[in-house]
């Protein structure tokens, strides 16, 4: 079946550290993003792919870095300078983002905390 | 600016009706999406509104007043399976992208 897969499901920072979270789909999809969720919060945009080798800051890219070098992979970095990490991030996918009515698809999210 | 407004909480009795409302502000609006979040999980795609009226799909409608920036999402025969968060976004903005709303968790009793 086709879907998108984020892992760990459950991550742990310590101070001073970086730390990636793995996004992959095979739903042949052009567009992939990644989301902050915070509790009581809209999803918030951090970083968004249309084509593979490019990349667009979100809204709150600030501490965030990605790469898109292949097609079906969308990793995001967690770095040391995002100083309140614990979220629940969420990655998805769409269709071509010329087509408005494509809707995102989600992984099932992973929750980072620090330790 | 861009602002979603939708309740924060609602309840309902199984079997019943319900209608959850989201008012936009936005520019450049091309389109509204509602999703449903279940508590720790992804969110799942359940209408897309880009023309003003009522789409239906089963036990689920979504309406659109473009001119009032104001969608609702219905719910009918209300199952204890749809207690869940309901995410009203709305494609707009200069880069298109989606915005969300802060979710309205429904929690529906027996």
């Amino acid at each position: 079946d086709g879907g998108i897969t984020q892992s760990p499901k459950y991550l742990f920072r310590k101070e001073g550290q970086n730390v990636t979270l793995s996004c992959e789909q095979n739903l042949n999809h052009d567009a992939m993003y990644w989301y902050r969720q915070d509790p009581g919060q809209g999803l918030r945009l951090i970083y968004y792919s249309q084509i593979v080798n490019d990349f667009q800051k979100g809204d709150i890219a600030e501490g965030y870095s990605v790469s898109r070098e292949k097609k079906e992979s969308f990793p995001l970095t967690v770095t040391s300078a995002q100083k309140n990490p614990t979220a629940f991030y969420l990655c998805a996918s769409s269709g071509p983002r010329r087509y408005s009515n494509q809707p995102q698809h989600f992984g099932d999210g992973t929750r980072l905390s620090i330790l | 600016g861009q602002n979603i407004d939708q309740p924060t909480e609602m309840t309902a009795t199984e079997g019943a009706i319900v209608q959850i409302n989201c008012t936009y502000q936005t520019s450049g609006f091309n389109g509204l999406f509602w999703y449903q979040q279940h508590a720790g999980e992804a969110p799942t795609f359940l209408s897309y509104n880009v023309l003003d009226g009522l789409e239906e799909k089963g036990r689920f409608s979504s309406f659109l007043s473009r001119s009032k920036g104001y969608s609702y999402l219905l719910l009918k025969e209300l199952q204890m399976k749809d207690s869940a968060s309901y995410l009203c976004a709305v494609t707009g903005g200069s880069q298109g992208n989606l915005i969300f709303g802060k979710g309205t968790k429904l929690s529906v009793k027996p």
